[in-house]
């Protein structure tokens, strides 16, 4: 059974403050490691697709790595603002097709 | 229009209703997905069709029947549903190529009473 965990489950921080999350997923058959961006009431946004073990994606003060030889990606927010407030949802490819396998995200709450 | 749309945005219906939800893409895709997104649970894959053709049903009951008449435009018809059907479906779609990046509508906030 693939599976994909997200830890924290949520996450409170000071505007300012940085943090990051993990993404675990399994090792075997690698295709692709997707971050998304889940504000309430809003679309799903995508940020980042990943492939290569090592990569490193950066999109203004969020920046995501990949190790797909132990199965786990991080992604980081520098000088967390309230707007950074949503969860933010991992997924995986298991091989060459669109099915992708999600976790359950980690709800992140910027306080002023 | 830009994205992905779905429509209605909110649905109340009885169980022996019927009712359709509506997604449209306005970005070129082949490719387009219903999920299924419950309290504490997963984004649970329903449906994919690429070129107009199913190509998995996620074991989905037959209830939910999806339609696709073009690459631009999905459907979700649903009859005598159950209250546990009560979630957030949401619509996307992607491109042929690349690493399957998809693309989100705003979802349909469905409750059955």
């Amino acid at each position: 059974i693939l599976n994909v965990e997200q830890s924290p489950q949520s996450l409170h921080v000071q505007e300012g403050d940085s943090t990051n999350f993990t993404c675990s997923f399994p090792s075997s058959n690698f295709y692709a490691l997707h971050w998304y961006r889940w504000e309430t009431a809003k679309s799903p946004e995508a940020l980042f697709v990943m492939t290569l073990n090592g990569d490193e994606k950066k999109k203004g003060r969020i920046s995501a790595t990949l190790n797909t030889k132990e199965g786990y990606s991080y992604l980081y927010i520098k000088g967390s603002q309230p707007e950074d407030s949503a969860t933010y949802l991992c997924a995986f490819n298991a091989g060459n097709n669109r099915k992708l396998i999600w976790g359950l995200g980690t709800s992140l709450a910027v306080n002023p | 229009e830009t994205g992905v749309t779905q429509t209605p945005r909110h649905l109340v219906m009885g169980m022996t209703n019927k009712k359709s939800l509506k997604c449209e893409q306005h970005l070129g895709h082949n490719a387009m997905y219903w999920y299924k997104q419950s309290a504490k649970k997963p984004l649970e894959l329903m449906f994919v069709y690429n070129f107009k053709e199913q190509t998995e049903n996620n074991s989905v009951p037959s209830r939910f029947s999806p339609e696709c008449p073009n690459s631009s435009h999905l459907f979700l018809h649903l009859h005598t549903l159950q209250p546990e059907d009560s979630a957030l479906y949401l619509c996307a779609s992607s491109p042929e190529r690349g690493r399957y990046e998809q693309y989100f509508g705003p979802g349909t906030r469905l409750t059955v009473t």
